[in-house]
């Protein structure tokens, strides 16, 4: 699998803008950009993927490079209830054998304070 | 809808024991995949199933083994425990696409301590 490196730790304050970065420059063509977050005392959630475009939704968006080596999740206004563990993982085509396999990096520990 | 239910959520066993973890996965998910998380590994993949089958291993000793239910529950053992085998143990389902979602569901995990 390719690999993904992020920054092992970042702060933020309430209600400001985080931008949490990804490298991957070994990413394939065919490989999907997926964050995954973990919660003090939870298991990983799903929090946003894309291929090339940018992409959002109701929980963040995703800025992705136009050489695809690197991306950025972007969590508009952090709150208290985002401080938690961000994995950012690079996923084949789920049309292939393995769609329960991530393989997750360290992760980027987010830290907000109010 | 009900999330990814793992029973038990705490279990305390010691070294040579062995161990059952259960996992019931999201209505209608055909695939469960298992992991292990620990401070020194991070999370690691451990294997995964589907309509019964294994379709994948991680790297694993042949000590833990799972299994897929026809009705899509999964269980995974341990066996001959050892102190490394403390750990908190993930069980996440998703449904089967051939697109890119493949999005994974999570429980909350078995946190395993073996003394």
């Amino acid at each position: 699998d390719a690999k993904t490196t992020q920054p092992n730790s970042m702060e933020s304050n309430e209600e400001e803008p985080v931008h949490l970065p990804c490298n991957h420059s070994t990413i394939s063509g065919t490989d999907y950009i997926h964050w995954y977050r973990q919660l003090p005392s939870q298991g990983p959630e799903y929090v946003i993927h894309g291929l090339t475009s940018n992409v959002n939704n109701r929980m963040a968006s995703l800025a992705i490079a136009e050489d695809r080596k690197s991306s950025t999740l972007i969590l508009h206004r952090a709150t208290l209830r985002d401080a938690a563990v961000y994995y950012c993982i690079l996923r084949a085509n789920a049309g292939g054998t393995s769609y329960g396999k991530l393989t997750f990096g360290q992760g980027t520990i987010l830290t907000v304070h109010p | 809808k009900a999330g990814v239910t793992q029973t038990p959520r705490y279990l305390i066993k010691t070294r040579g024991q062995q161990v059952t973890l259960s996992c019931s996965p999201i209505s209608g998910h055909r695939s469960v995949s298992w992991y292990q998380q620990t401070p020194g590994q991070g999370l690691q993949f451990l294997f995964e199933y589907f309509s019964e089958t294994q379709r994948n291993k991680g790297n694993f000793p042949g000590r833990f083994s799972g299994r897929q239910f026809s009705n899509s529950r999964s269980e995974m053992n341990v066996s001959t425990l050892e102190l490394g085998d403390s750990a908190l143990y993930l069980c996440a389902s998703s449904l089967i696409s051939t697109g890119e979602r493949g999005e994974l569901f999570f429980g909350e995990g078995s946190r395993l301590t073996v003394l």
